[in-house]
């Protein structure tokens, strides 16, 4: 099994543009996250989702983040415009199980974002 | 609201010495717990986790952790380091029935060889 993957593995851009991090979880689970690691907050729940639909994205910092699901293989987050201060690592990390239970969740290499 | 609070941000060890990581959480009824492990240059990765029972669980490369109820704690020990342990260590915290993990700030080791 190839495990979680993400693309892009960096990313360097100019503040104000879009920004695209892509996703493909391990076949046959059905939970999708999406985290932002930084220094200073740690590990934050962006967004997550059940069987493709958003279940809870409480944690997107606000309207300039979006995530999608079209397929139980791909999501996508992005970041129109982009921001210094969205400088992070992006993790995506899929799970299988039922609602509320004891899923480990399995992690892919996250995507190292700076933002100029 | 929910929280996981881990005491020390940064730990240093020699070689063989003991660990302890601190982990406490907030909340009152029934949680699952993790501790992931995110080695330098690598991605994070489950080292052991408690749903029930044995409240001393063992994980991966001779770690354990303990879940004692009455101190909302769930401690990641390993009796003697070795280099290799050298990560960042997070506990996260599953409650009831929210499928999102509460993540601690993290913990960073570094064993010295």
């Amino acid at each position: 099994d190839a495990g979680v993957i993400q693309s892009p593995r960096h990313e360097v851009t100019e503040m104000g543009q879009e920004v695209t991090l892509r996703c493909k979880p391990i076949s046959g689970h059905n939970s999708l996250f999406w985290y932002r690691q930084t220094m200073m907050r740690g590990l934050e729940l962006l967004i997550y989702f059940n069987n493709n639909v958003p279940i809870d994205d409480s944690g997107m910092p606000e309207d300039r983040f979006s995530a999608k699901m079209p397929n139980a293989s791909f999501s996508t987050l992005k970041i129109q415009p982009s921001e210094p201060r969205d400088s992070a690592v992006y993790f995506c990390a899929s799970s299988f199980g039922l609602a509320g239970i004891q899923e480990t969740q399995y992690f892919g290499p996250g995507t190292r974002l700076l933002v100029l | 609201a929910q929280s996981v609070s881990q005491h020390n941000h940064h730990v240093i060890l020699s070689e063989a010495a003991s660990l302890e990581l601190g982990c406490n959480y907030s909340y009152g009824g029934t949680v699952n717990l993790f501790w992931y492990v995110q080695y330098p240059g690598q991605h994070l990765q489950l080292l052991l986790k408690y749903f029930s029972g044995d409240p001393l669980v063992k994980g991966i490369k001779g770690f354990e952790a303990e879940f004692i109820k009455s101190k909302f704690s769930f401690n990641l020990r390993k009796p003697s380091v070795q280099w290799s342990d050298t990560a960042e260590y997070f506990c996260a915290v599953n409650a009831g029935n929210n499928r999102k993990l509460i993540w601690g700030l993290g913990t960073s080791l570094a064993v010295n060889p």
